[in-house]
């Protein structure tokens, strides 16, 4: 069974820039979870999709927003790039964690992105 | 407050030896549950290890080994027989409550290094 899968590894912008990271849940998955880890830091959270909704967001600014595709597939948008966004973003996926709170989350490789 | 603290940032334990990280944790929700996750150098994180509020004991999977202390609010990570594998970043982190929020609060995690 393939696991969550992230694309791309690597991403590199440029202050004020967009970036558009991807990420596959494991099959069967249908909550998607986004993690920012920076530098030397513990993962903050970010967003929860379940069902093609919204359902949490973390203490980021709205510069930071995504969408849950139909096949659970996800993507984490951020606007207007800044130094200070240079990290690693997970992407987790889990059961339903609206009705298995309790399931484990299954993190995905990452994606560095690297603000210059 | 910190909802997770881990307070060893770094860790070593000789290879074979038993090693013990701790994690205290703050919430007054009834119901919660804790995790530890392993981040080899690779960048992603593995879920090890989950202990529910309610659990009556403490859960094991494999080497791994939750001691739990709910009444000190502790949920420390027992590894047996470490081996050079082992060495990598250990994150504990907490979900409070069913339903709608389902996030993970992650510590800052400790960096443990098995040698020979």
């Amino acid at each position: 069974e393939a696991g969550v899968t992230q694309s791309p590894t690597h991403l590199i912008k440029t202050r004020g820039q967009q970036a558009t990271l991807r990420c596959s849940p494991i099959s069967g998955h249908t909550s998607v979870y986004w993690y920012q880890q920076a530098l030397g830091l513990g993962l903050q959270f970010l967003l929860w999709y379940d069902e093609g909704e919204e359902r949490n967001r973390g203490n980021f600014p709205p510069r930071f927003s995504g969408r849950q595709f139909p096949n659970y597939s996800s993507e984490l948008n951020v606007n207007a790039l800044e130094l200070e966004d240079s990290a690693l973003y997970l992407c987790a996926s889990s059961l339903s964690g609206g009705t298995g709170w309790s399931n484990e989350q299954f993190f995905g490789p990452g994606t560095r992105l690297t603000v210059l | 407050a910190q909802k997770i603290t881990q307070t060893q940032p770094g860790m070593f334990v000789q290879e074979k030896e038993a090693v013990t990280l701790d994690c205290t944790y703050d919430t007054s929700d009834p119901s919660y549950g804790l995790f530890w996750y392993k981040q080899p150098s690779s960048g992603e994180m593995i879920f090890l290890i989950y202990q529910g509020s309610y659990d009556q004991q403490n859960a094991t999977e494999g080497r791994y080994s939750l001691n739990f202390q709910k009444a000190r609010k502790s949920a420390n990570l027992v590894i047996s027989a470490s081996q050079l594998g082992d060495s990598a970043m250990y994150f504990c982190a907490m979900r409070e409550g069913p339903g709608t929020a389902s996030k993970l609060t992650f510590g800052t995690g400790t960096r443990l290094q098995v040698t020979l």
